[in-house]
């Protein structure tokens, strides 16, 4: 157990909806990150926010949205959903630099797999 | 833009068998990670790799780096059953305002047959 958490396990939804997926990181952890993983696209990273700031940003589509609130806890907004969206989605996350040398390991927590029907 | 990649993207052996698996990357990194990740679940960080000529082992796993060759390897040393599931190295760049990227290889899936 990685110690991140993500909600729900399993979502399915139709073409055209809405959905939100929910992250909370490792206790300590300021950076959140997404990931979607799919068959043919592999991992790819989506978008990174450090203690409620978007720091770094993947191949997010302009569909899809996230935010980190002031508990560090993040959301993904996936709109406008086709069924190329369908995908696990994981979040990571990471200790802060510290000053000396880290090793900004992510931890990857359950994923949700989204199906779009 | 960084390039990650895995070879072999499959690997069938026998129990009991070495092999090694390649990492290849494109831009200078000084920071690799290997994760396994079982069939629908998550990622496991097996190894950190932050320095050239770093090797680590845990069990019949292996992972050594050499920066300058930009290559990683994964040796696995008499395989067992267990070790069957897709083995992912990861890439970190700097991407600004003190963050690091991973880049993702496509992965390998080891099954390590009796």
């Amino acid at each position: 157990d990685s110690g991140v958490t993500q909600t729900p396990k399993h979502l399915i939804t139709a073409t055209g909806q809405r959905v939100t997926l929910r992250c909370s990181p490792r206790s300590g952890d300021l950076s959140v990150y997404w990931y979607q993983q799919s068959l043919d696209q592999g991992l790819q990273f989506l978008i990174q926010y450090y203690n409620g700031e978007e720091r770094a940003k993947g191949n997010i589509l302009e569909r899809f949205s996230a935010q980190q609130f002031p508990d560090l806890h993040s959301e993904l907004n996936l709109s406008s959903l086709e069924l190329g969206d369908s995908a696990l989605y994981f979040c990571a996350s990471s200790v802060r630099p510290s000053g000396a040398l880290n090793s900004y390991e992510q931890y990857f927590g359950p994923g949700t797999r989204l199906t779009v029907t | 833009e960084l390039k990650v990649e895995q070879n072999p993207l499959f690997l069938s052996m026998q129990e009991g068998k070495n092999y090694t698996i390649y990492c290849n990357y494109s831009t200078t990194s000084d920071r690799l990670y290997w994760y396994r990740q079982d069939p629908g679940k998550s990622l496991e960080s097996l190894f950190v790799l932050l320095s050239n000529g770093a090797v680590k082992q845990e069990g019949r796993l292996m992972a050594s780096l050499d920066t300058k060759a930009r290559l990683s390897t994964l040796h696995i040393t008499a395989a067992v059953h267990d070790l069957s599931a897709t083995y992912f190295c990861a890439v970190s760049a700097y991407s600004g305002a003190g963050s690091y990227q991973l880049t993702f290889g496509k992965g390998t899936k080891l099954s390590v047959i009796p």
